[in-house]
């Protein structure tokens, strides 16, 4: 049963970037995909990008294009998603979730990035 | 891109009470729409797949139907641990892209 456990919590000051990672255990994302979404607080999910083994490389949503990069190192079964120029606006969970047929499934559980001054 | 809309964005019901949850795609989708549950300070939990089938371990109080447009998720006999947001998501794989709708909280009476 795959796993997937990601970084701790961070803070950050506007304008900067951070990078959060999740690790899969028990399992690996080369079979199948890797998806990010997040949650600004009292909000809904918002899928950001995810990168589908089948077009090979990752794909974003339109709102997040030029600002993150996911990426996955099959070597240490770990996935990442760098975001840059953060904002306020920005602040909120962010998940990873494997990819399983159209679904996501399991999740990691959550890392709350802050952006403040 | 497509979108998804749900409805009610919350209720309130008795346990014991059917619910039912809508979820509105903006053009043909097939069958191609999942379920989540989230309950607070909680990741989501896959519920159900291409529109209605349960993911194993899934209570058999939940189901799900429809397919094209118009989608519903049915809890059968609300309990108190179903107190949770219930978001549906379609998978588009042309683009590819995932689209949630925008979620309903079930609360109980």
């Amino acid at each position: 049963q795959v796993q997937l456990v990601q970084s701790g919590a961070e803070v950050k000051k506007p304008g900067s970037s951070v990078r959060v990672s999740c690790k899969a255990s028990g399992g690996t994302f080369s079979n199948s995909g890797i998806s990010w979404v997040r949650q600004a607080p009292g909000q809904g999910l918002e899928w950001m990008g995810g990168i589908i083994p089948f077009f090979g490389s990752a794909k974003y949503a339109q709102k997040f294009q030029g600002r993150v990069t996911i990426s996955t190192d099959d070597s240490t079964n770990t996935s990442y998603m760098d975001l840059t120029s953060l904002r306020s606006e920005d602040t909120a969970v962010y998940y990873c979730a494997r990819v399983s047929g159209s679904w996501l499934d399991p999740w990691g559980q959550g890392t709350l990035v802050t952006v403040s001054a | 891109d497509i979108q998804m809309t749900q409805s009610p964005s919350s209720l309130s019901a008795s346990v014991g009470d059917r619910v039912s949850i809508t979820c509105q795609a903006s053009q043909d989708i097939s069958k191609n729409l999942n379920w989540y549950q989230q309950k607070p300070g909680k990741a989501p939990k896959f519920l159900i797949y291409d529109a209605s089938n349960l993911e194993t371990g899934v209570p058999s109080r939940f189901s799900g139907s429809g397919s094209g447009t118009d989608f519903t998720l049915t809890i059968s006999s609300l309990q108190p641990e179903d107190i949770a947001t219930y978001y549906c998501q379609h998978y588009d794989n042309l683009s590819p892209s995932l689209t949630f709708g925008g979620g309903t909280k079930v609360e109980i009476k």
